[in-house]
Parts: structure tokens; C-alpha cells; sequence
């Protein structure tokens, strides 16, 4: 089985200022491991996926995340926060090959990041 | 290059209804997938089809289905609608060659059931 928490449901941030939503996940098998974000109103973009190369991987739009197997988590980050990231974004894991979970993607609840002037 | 397409964008229908979705894949993908959102929550996993067949399912019940065409286009069937059916309807296309697949999602059909 695999999940997905996302420690926030609210993030508010100053534009300018450094933005990081927290994710951890659970997963049997070696996962692969996206952001996803969610304008109101749009369907889902994708931002970045890890899938097991480097541990540091980078997005689009300046976002960034890291990979750390030992604390099981999956952060997003991004250095200094525009007011167009005003967005929902969502953590999401895939089941790796060989699981039962394969080709499914399973989604955190969302973080809601507000972008301050 | 079109990404995923999805047809009709708001629906409206009344419990004990059948609906039907439809869904149009990336160029190039062979693989399509069907998710519900609820207001408020993340999208959940309906299922999933490739070559003309469901590959993976959710927990979602029977009243569920859906079928591939040869084109790799999808649809999504609910029968005997219930309130709690309201929701938006995305559907993600991906090439299926391995684990990694990432999957592009459409705008989603808003579906309200009354």
C-alpha cells in the first residue's frame, strides 16, 4: 500500500519570501514521486518528479525537491515566492514496478500556498 | 501539439441517472487514466486502461466503467448517479514503458448530481 501525507493544508507566504510545503509518503516498493499544482478552476500541472536518479531534483518555475529515503519525505521548495504560485498543490506517489500499486497515483490532500504582496 | 482533451466540461444530472465522460490522450500516449475529485480533497485513483483493457482499479464500486478505443481515446460511465457522485472528473494520459510514467492530466469535467 502506498500514501501520502502533506503536513500543511494552509500555507501564507510574503512575495519574495521562501516558500516549503511538506509531504511524506509510504511505499512498498522503490516509488516514484511528483508535485503536482492546481490553479483554480485548471486542471492538474505538473512541476517535478523524482524517480530515483538524482536525490535533488528541480522544476519548473524555480520549485525544487529532495528526495531523503530515511526520513521518507519529499519537500517542495521554492527560493523566493512569486503571487502567481498562489496555488493547491499536491504531493503524489506512484507504486514502483513489481507493486501492486503500479500505474496508480495516489494524491495528498493539498496544500493551499497564499502569496501575500 | 494537443495535450489531453476531455468532453463535456459541466454536466449536470439527477440521482438514478447514467452519465457518460469522454476522454481524448496526449499525442504519442497509449495509457489513460480516470480520477474523481471531490471539493476539498485530492484527486482519487478511479482506473486505469491500456491496450483496450482496465490494467488497475481503485476503490470505486461497479457502477463504475469504462472503456479504451483503439485510438486510445477513453470513456468514463457512471450508472444510478448518487449525490455523492458530484465531483470533477480528471482523466491522465502517460506512454506506458515503465514505472516511471508521468501522467498529463485534462481540465477535468465538473459533474453535479441533484
Amino acid at each position: 500500500a502506498q500514501s501520502v501525507t502533506q503536513l500543511d493544508s494552509h500555507v501564507s507566504v510574503s512575495e519574495g519570501t521562501p516558500v516549503l510545503l511538506r509531504c511524506n509518503y509510504s511505499s512498498s516498493y522503490s516509488p516514484s514521486l511528483f508535485w503536482y499544482v492546481q490553479h483554480p478552476n485548471k486542471g492538474l500541472q505538473l512541476l517535478l518528479k523524482y524517480t530515483s536518479a538524482a536525490t535533488l531534483v528541480k522544476g519548473i518555475n524555480g520549485f525544487e525537491a529532495e528526495f531523503k529515503k530515511s526520513e521518507t519525505s519529499f519537500h517542495l521548495t521554492k527560493p523566493s515566492a512569486h503571487m502567481s504560485d498562489a496555488a493547491e498543490y499536491f504531493c503524489v506517489v506512484s507504486g514502483g514496478a513489481g507493486g501492486t500499486s503500479y500505474g496508480k497515483l495516489t494524491f495528498g490532500q493539498g496544500t493551499i500556498l497564499t502569496v501575500h504582496p | 501539439d494537443a495535450g489531453v482533451t476531455q468532453s463535456p466540461t459541466h454536466l449536470i444530472k439527477t440521482r438514478g441517472q447514467q452519465v457518460t465522460l469522454r476522454c481524448s490522450p496526449k499525442s504519442g500516449h497509449d495509457t489513460v487514466s480516470w480520477y474523481q475529485q471531490a471539493l476539498g480533497q485530492g484527486p482519487q485513483f478511479i482506473f486505469q486502461y491500456y491496450e483496450e483493457e482496465e490494467r488497475q482499479r481503485g476503490n470505486f464500486p461497479d457502477r463504475f466503467s469504462g472503456h479504451q478505443f483503439p485510438n486510445y481515446s477513453s470513456e468514463l460511465n457512471v450508472n444510478a448517479l448518487l449525490l455523492g457522485d458530484s465531483a470533477l472528473y480528471l482523466c491522465a494520459s502517460s506512454l506506458h514503458r515503465g514505472y516511471t510514467d508521468t501522467q498529463y492530466f485534462g481540465p477535468g469535467t465538473r459533474l453535479t448530481v441533484l
